[in-house]
């Protein structure tokens, strides 16, 4: 089936620093790439949506400033946390979809961000 | 009121008895319906999806839709231990602007 690759799969870094996640479909063009933001026992949350070449829509109460989206091809998009902060630490989870619609099938294996 | 809701349990069942998970959607509109298994630490996995009102069967899993009373199930048959994660409902909604919403899960304990 379908892979979405996300790396690294944990990061611990300190407070005031940015970190990159990556998130790569490894088999098929994603025309569209979703962030989500999983709090422990909190569902996850669509932070952004990415569309390969053009700028990212960041869901209400994101800071578009604060998490830096970047999708520059069709297998590739970067999630930058900058200026990490406690509150940031969170399980960050990619999807990639081959259309511009929703496919809810293949989400990344997800990166844990600890901001110390 | 939450987008979806879901009861957060813990629900336990013993190994072997038919575990029954709810969920609860708010927008009348949604079209499409997926439960996602999930274990600690990992990322979902799409377990069943449905479209439809009534029952989809696959292998031990069913899942029920009425939309009437927006409410959608999920049956696991004969519960093993390996069934122990947290389970999420996710609702996308209706046309023009498809978001994948979730609920907060249920976690799931199988007793052997």
């Amino acid at each position: 089936g379908a892979v979405v690759s996300q790396h690294p799969s944990w990061v611990i870094c300190k407070s005031g620093t940015s970190v990159k996640i990556e998130c790569r479909s490894l088999d098929f063009q994603a025309t569209t790439m979703f962030w989500y933001r999983q709090f422990p026992k909190q569902s996850l949350m669509l932070m952004a949506t990415s569309n390969e070449g053009s700028k990212a829509t960041y869901e209400q109460g994101v800071e578009k400033d604060k998490f830096l989206i970047n999708h520059a091809s069709l297998t590739l998009s970067t999630l930058t946390v900058t200026s990490a902060h406690p509150e940031d630490s969170s399980f960050y989870i990619c999807s990639a979809s081959p259309d511009r619609v929703i496919s809810p099938l293949h989400f990344g294996n997800g990166t844990r961000l600890t901001v110390t | 009121q939450k987008e979806v809701e879901q009861n957060s349990g813990p629900l336990s069942v013993p190994e072997g008895a038919i575990a029954s998970l709810n969920c609860t959607y708010s927008d009348r509109g949604s079209q499409s319906f997926f439960w996602y298994r999930q274990y600690s630490g990992k990322s979902p996995e799409l377990i069943m999806s449905i479209y439809s009102n009534g029952d989809k069967e696959d292998g031990r899993f069913t899942a029920q839709l009425n939309k009437a009373s927006q409410y959608v199930s999920l049956l696991i048959r004969d519960s093993q231990p390996s069934d122990s994660a947290t389970y999420l409902c996710a609702v996308l909604s209706n046309f023009g602007n498809e978001k994948l919403t979730f609920g907060t899960g249920t976690r799931l304990t199988i007793i052997p």
